[in-house]
C-alpha cells in the first residue's frame, strides 16, 4: 500500500482479554517501530525490527508486551491480560531501514480497557 | 541518546515566519537532529534533520550552532495548517529508535 496501514482502527476489550494490533508497513521498508501514545503526551518508544529481527524491546513495560515480525512484513504487537492503565494510541512506524532514513508513521489502533 | 530541551508551547501570526528552538547540550560527535511534527491526531510527520551542516528543504530550514548544543526550525511562511505540536530529537547516525519528548506546541493565528 501506499502507507503504513495498522488494523484494527478502534479495539475496545475488556480487562483481563488479550489484544493484537497489527501493522503492515510500506512495502520494502526493513525497519518497524511500535509506539504507543496518552493523550497530550508525546509517543513513547516499545520496539523495533530490522527485518525479522527485534532490534531493541527495550520500551516494552513488561511482559505482558510482546512483538512480532516473523516474515519480515507485517508485524502484530500483543498486549495479555489487558488493564485499564494499557488504554492509548499504539503506533506503528516503517523506514528503508538505513540509519538516516526518516520514519513513516500510520494512523494507529486507539486501544480501550475497560 | 541525548535529551532535547524545547518551550512547550509558542505562537505565531500567520504569513510570518516560525522559529523553533531546541536545545540539545549533551549532543555527541554522531548523533544527528531530527524534527517531526503532529498535527492533532495523526500520526508524526517527518520534517527535516541534519548533522552539521544548515539544512533546507520544501517544508523548513534547519541551523544548528557551531557547537551543535542548540538548533532552530524555521518555518518560513507559517500557515495555519502548521499548527501542531513540533518535536525535537537526537539520533545516532547508527539508526534505532527516536525517543520523542514533550515537543513544542505551535499555534499559528490568523
Amino acid at each position: 500500500g501506499a502507507g503504513v496501514s495498522q488494523s484494527p482502527r478502534y479495539k475496545v476489550t475488556k480487562r483481563g482479554q488479550d489484544v493484537a494490533l497489527r501493522c503492515d508497513p510500506i512495502s520494502g521498508h526493513v525497519s518497524l517501530y511500535w509506539y504507543r501514545q496518552a493523550l497530550g503526551q508525546g509517543p513513547e518508544f516499545l520496539t523495533y525490527f530490522n527485518y525479522e529481527a527485534q532490534q531493541d524491546k527495550s520500551g516494552l513495560p513488561n511482559d505482558r508486551f510482546s512483538a512480532e515480525r516473523p516474515e519480515g512484513s507485517i508485524s502484530t504487537l500483543t498486549i495479555q491480560r489487558t488493564e485499564q492503565r494499557d488504554s492509548a494510541m499504539y503506533r506503528c512506524a516503517s523506514s528503508l531501514g538505513a540509519e538516516y532514513e526518516k520514519l513513516f508513521f500510520g494512523s494507529g489502533t486507539q486501544l480501550s480497557v475497560l | 541518546d541525548a535529551k532535547t530541551t524545547q518551550p512547550p508551547s509558542m505562537d505565531c501570526a500567520e504569513g510570518r515566519a516560525a522559529n523553533l528552538p531546541c536545545n540539545h547540550s549533551t549532543i555527541s560527535g554522531n548523533e544527528y537532529v531530527y524534527w517531526y511534527r503532529q498535527i492533532h491526531s495523526q500520526g508524526p510527520q517527518y520534517i527535516i534533520h541534519g548533522l552539521k551542516n544548515n539544512e533546507t528543504n520544501e517544508m523548513a530550514s534547519l541551523i544548528i550552532t557551531e557547537d551543535r548544543k542548540s538548533s532552530t526550525l524555521i518555518l518560513p511562511h507559517a500557515t495555519l495548517r502548521d499548527t501542531a505540536v513540533y518535536y525535537c530529537i537526537v539520533r545516532s547516525t547508527e539508526g534505532g529508535k527516536l525517543i520523542f519528548g514533550q515537543g513544542t506546541e505551535l499555534s499559528v493565528k490568523p
